[in-house]
């Protein structure tokens, strides 16, 4: 079946530091992919997405790029800031599919 | 952000009572869905919703049955609430496929404990 492997956390980095949180895919078919964000006590927020192979997803200073050669997507930021810490979910849904499979999540902390 | 009440928002029961969950859109939108999330497992599916009346099965729905008696509200019901269902709910909505592109919108979520 379907899954999502993320990169264990917490990732812990200094403010303006670079992020990447890596996250691989397992699909039968050509997924949909997403990020999302949950900040602490929150519901998820989509971060952003990609629909097709090549495809950049990209939102509020972050980005990632589906590479279906690798069969992944991970996520980047070029700086960050203190108020990105969260928890982020790699997501993806098969082609055709009504449902979301979630990787278990990364928790960033970013410190002054 | 998208219209989507969960109540109630926090709940404690006992082991062996029955509790419901409710979730309210305001969207119009086809999908609904109830995940849990618990520390280690992310959010996994309970079950989901793809009209009113029609409904399906998730990962780790044992348990639990749903009901949708209309476009806006999508019901989770514990028949018997065990401490093994001690988490936070999260409902969602979807205009249509996510496999197809489409966002997932969630709920701020509802925590239960079961003691």
């Amino acid at each position: 079946g379907d899954s999502v492997t993320q990169m264990e956390g917490p990732v812990t980095l200094s403010e303006e530091a670079f992020l990447t949180i890596n996250c691989t895919y397992t699909a039968t078919g050509y997924p949909s992919l997403f990020w999302y964000v949950q900040y602490p006590g929150e519901g998820l927020q989509l971060l952003l997405k990609a629909t097709k192979a090549d495809d950049k997803g990209s939102n509020k200073g972050f980005e990632a790029t589906y590479r279906k050669e690798t069969t992944s997507f991970h996520l980047e930021k070029g700086s960050v800031q203190v108020s990105d810490s969260a928890v982020y979910f790699c997501a993806l849904s098969d082609r055709g599919y009504s449902t979301l499979t979630f990787g278990k999540g990364t928790m960033l902390l970013v410190s002054p | 952000d998208a219209g989507i009440t969960q109540s109630p928002r926090h709940k404690v029961t006992e082991t062996g009572t029955p509790v419901t969950l409710r979730c309210h859109q305001t969207e119009n939108h086809r999908y609904m869905y109830w995940y849990r999330q618990d520390p280690g497992h992310g959010l996994r599916l309970i079950h989901y919703s793809y009209g009113v009346k029609d409904t399906d099965k998730g990962e780790v729905s044992d348990g639990y049955s749903v009901s949708r008696s209309k476009t806006e509200d999508f019901l989770l019901t514990l028949e018997s609430a065990t401490s093994s269902q001690t988490s936070v709910y999260f409902c969602a909505i979807s205009e249509d496929r996510p496999g197809a592109g489409n966002t997932i919108y969630f709920g701020e979520g509802s925590w239960l404990t079961v003691v």
